[in-house]
């Protein structure tokens, strides 16, 4: 299967600075990446759809101007959370699709676990 | 009505028998279902996809799509401990390749 490569695994950082994600598709290009986060022992939520080449869209209630989103290359989107706090401690998963069968498979990044301290 | 449905659980099955996940949708003309397990605090990895109706075999695992019904389940042969874990299932509802539906997942507990 297609190979997501996500990175750093983990990170703290200071509440007030930012931190950035990286999420690259190691085997096939990707046009579309997705991100989600986790809190713990809660379902995925979907917080963007990355398009390289283009502007993010983000689901209603994500801040574009907090969760920045580059996707500049066709392997590689990354997110960048601005002005952290405590509360956006989380597992955040980045994910691409790769075509497969009669349409694409969504296959998924290692995830990144950040603590704001 | 959520595009995809799942029984949150927890199932609990012995060691050695089989685990039956459902999972239901709501649109009709959803072409592609996938399987996912997801491991406490690790990412969602693919276990299987399926497209046509009846029956996948990969292993242990089974999926079966009837699509007639908008159900699609994964069955789980001689379950193991290691197969303790939280399943999701996935659709693609086929207008656009890059929109997917997820379930709330089942958390399956198979115990020794």
């Amino acid at each position: 299967g297609a190979v997501v490569s996500q990175h750093p695994s983990w990170v703290i950082c200071k509440s007030g600075t930012s931190v950035k994600i990286e999420c690259r598709s190691l085997d096939f290009q990707a046009t579309t990446m997705f991100w989600y986060r986790q809190f713990p022992k809660q379902s995925l939520m979907l917080m963007a759809t990355s398009n390289e080449g283009s502007k993010a869209t983000y689901e209603q209630g994500v801040e574009k101007d907090k969760f920045l989103i580059n996707h500049a290359s066709l392997t590689l989107s990354t997110l960048t959370v601005t002005s952290a706090h405590p509360e956006d401690s989380s597992f955040y998963i980045c994910s691409a699709t790769a075509q497969t069968g009669p349409g694409n498979t969504i296959y998924f990044g290692e995830g990144s676990w950040l603590t704001v301290v | 009505q959520k595009e995809v449905e799942q029984n949150s659980g927890p199932l609990s099955v012995p060691e050695g028998a089989i685990a039956s996940l459902n999972c239901t949708y709501s649109d009709r003309v959803s072409q592609s279902f996938f399987w996912y397990r997801q491991y406490s605090g690790k990412s969602p990895e693919l276990i299987m996809s399926i497209y046509s109706n009846g029956d996948k075999e990969d292993g242990r695992f089974t999926a079966q799509l009837n699509k007639a019904s908008q159900y699609v389940s994964l069955l789980i042969r001689d379950s193991q401990p290691s197969d303790s874990a939280t399943y999701l299932c996935a659709v693609n509802p086929g207008y656009n390749f890059n929109k997917f539906y997820f379930g709330s997942g089942t958390k399956l507990n198979v115990k020794p």
